[in-house]
């Protein structure tokens, strides 16, 4: 099982710019998610989905958009890149139901926009 | 609202033992999860406490209080590879966690 994979791992773009962050999960979780990492703010939800054809917004959803057509994948878009959106986007996955599951990471992308 | 505090910071020596606090304040409770993120890298699970009492792995235990909102995570026997940040993270309703800031743990020899 490769887990979560994320692409790409490093990012550059200009102010305006739009973009689309890669994930996907082998494992059926029906749980996907995306959070941003900054400095000293800790993880932070950006959008959920709880399966196919199912999102929902997290604590700092503007500007992002995703989608969920599948199980595996839950690709994140970047609409008009800011420089306030420069930071570490991790994607997670878990199962859903009754009670909580650990959340299985990807590695990440490192974005900055100039 | 949904709160969770924990230390920015830590030191300890190769060898001691350590206990990383966290307190939290959310609407509902599903869980509380301890994650290990080295520099550069994703988290990782440590531990998951739903009951009140001990939850022990090996070198690492956490310790959860529901009525206090308090949980600590204890690593013993520290090594050098223990440097890194500590996440506590919450689920209050579904599945959605809440992280606090992370605590960064420097081991030193």
């Amino acid at each position: 099982n490769a887990g979560v994979t994320q692409t790409p791992k490093f990012q550059v773009l200009k102010t305006g710019q739009s973009m689309t962050l890669q994930c996907a999960q082998d494992m059926n979780h029906e749980y996907m998610s995306w959070y941003r990492q900054d400095p000293g703010m800790g993880l932070r939800l950006i959008h959920y989905s709880v399966g196919a054809g199912i999102t929902d917004q997290g604590e700092v959803p503007n500007g992002y958009n995703v989608s969920r057509s599948t199980t595996e994948d839950f690709p994140l878009r970047l609409l008009s890149a800011a420089p306030s959106q420069t930071s570490v986007y991790f994607c997670a996955s878990s199962y859903s139901g009754q009670g909580a599951y650990e959340q299985y990471f990807g590695p990440g992308t490192r974005l900055t926009v100039t | 609202g949904q709160n969770i505090d924990q230390p920015t910071e830590m030191t300890a020596t190769e060898g001691a033992i350590v206990q990383i606090n966290c307190t939290y304040q959310t609407s509902g409770f599903n869980g509380l999860f301890w994650y290990q993120q080295h520099a550069g890298e994703a988290p990782t699970f440590l531990s998951y406490n739903v009951l009140d009492g001990l939850e022990e792995k090996g070198r690492f235990s956490s310790f959860l209080s529901r009525s206090k909102g308090y949980s600590y995570l204890l690593l013993k026997e520290l090594q050098m590879k223990d440097s890194a940040s500590y996440l506590c993270a919450v689920t209050g309703y579904g599945q959605n966690f809440v992280f606090g800031p992370g605590t960064r743990l420097s081991v030193l020899p």
